[in-house]
């Protein structure tokens, strides 16, 4: 059965620093992994989608990388800024289902 | 691009009445639409996938008969959620994938709060 853990659950820092989230999921036989962002109360907002067959994915100051072997993802954000405090979530699309498989999310709180 | 909505936004009901929430794909065909729940402080947990015209597929641990999944269109998933009680007081979230899309993409609606006095 398939479990994405994220460490750390929550994150607070001061603005400008450039940030690392983690993501790990236990079965390496996925079909993507989809970053999302989380404002309290709200839906999701897709930040960044890796294939299987990519290494990294890059959106302005977000990067996302993919280690499918080791069974890693990290989220990368440079520079960060009051407006990325959210729960960041990735999710894991295992091979040959249409499922999404959500992590346990990461609180981030940028203060000025 | 790629819009979904779900409607309402937010619902307060007394226990044992039913509610039902729409979720639709705006401006692309969905054939699959996926249901999802949402305590507080947790992670999204998916409830069922829904494929246009054909039954819905439930979890392991949701009621199918009181979790109520209808796709009658392209467009159109909707979620009944019937005898409601305070327990299934959530934050139920929809997403779709849509029919050209091959990299199983999936876009998400802003979610319905759903309170059960």
């Amino acid at each position: 059965k398939q479990e994405v853990t994220q460490i750390p659950a929550a994150l607070s820092v001061p603005e400008g620093e450039n940030l690392v989230l983690n993501c790990s999921f236990t079965d390496s036989a996925i079909y993507n992994l989809q970053w999302f962002r989380q404002d309290p109360g709200k839906g999701l907002t897709s930040l960044l989608l890796i294939q299987s067959s990519q290494r990294e994915q890059t959106s302005g100051r977000l990067n996302a990388s993919l280690d499918k072997s080791s069974g890693r993802s990290t989220l990368y954000i440079a520079a960060s800024q009051p407006g990325d405090s959210a729960t960041y979530l990735c999710a894991v699309g295992p091979y040959n289902t249409d499922k999404l498989i959500f992590g346990t999310g990461t609180r981030l709180q940028v203060f000025p | 691009g790629a819009v979904v909505s779900q409607h309402p936004s937010w619902v307060i009901c007394k226990s044992g009445t039913s509610v039902k929430i729409e979720c639709r794909s705006l401006d692309f065909q969905a054939t699959t639409m996926f249901w999802y729940r949402q305590f507080p402080k947790q992670s999204l947990m998916l409830m069922a996938t829904s494929n246009e015209g054909s039954k819905a597929t439930y979890e392991q641990g949701v009621e199918k008969d009181k979790f109520l999944i209808n796709h009658a269109s392209l467009t159109l998933s909707t979620l009944t959620v019937t005898s409601a009680h305070p327990e299934d007081s959530s934050f139920y979230i929809c997403s779709a994938r849509g029919l050209e899309r091959s990299d199983n993409e999936q876009f998400f609606g802003p979610g319905t709060r759903l309170t059960v006095l």
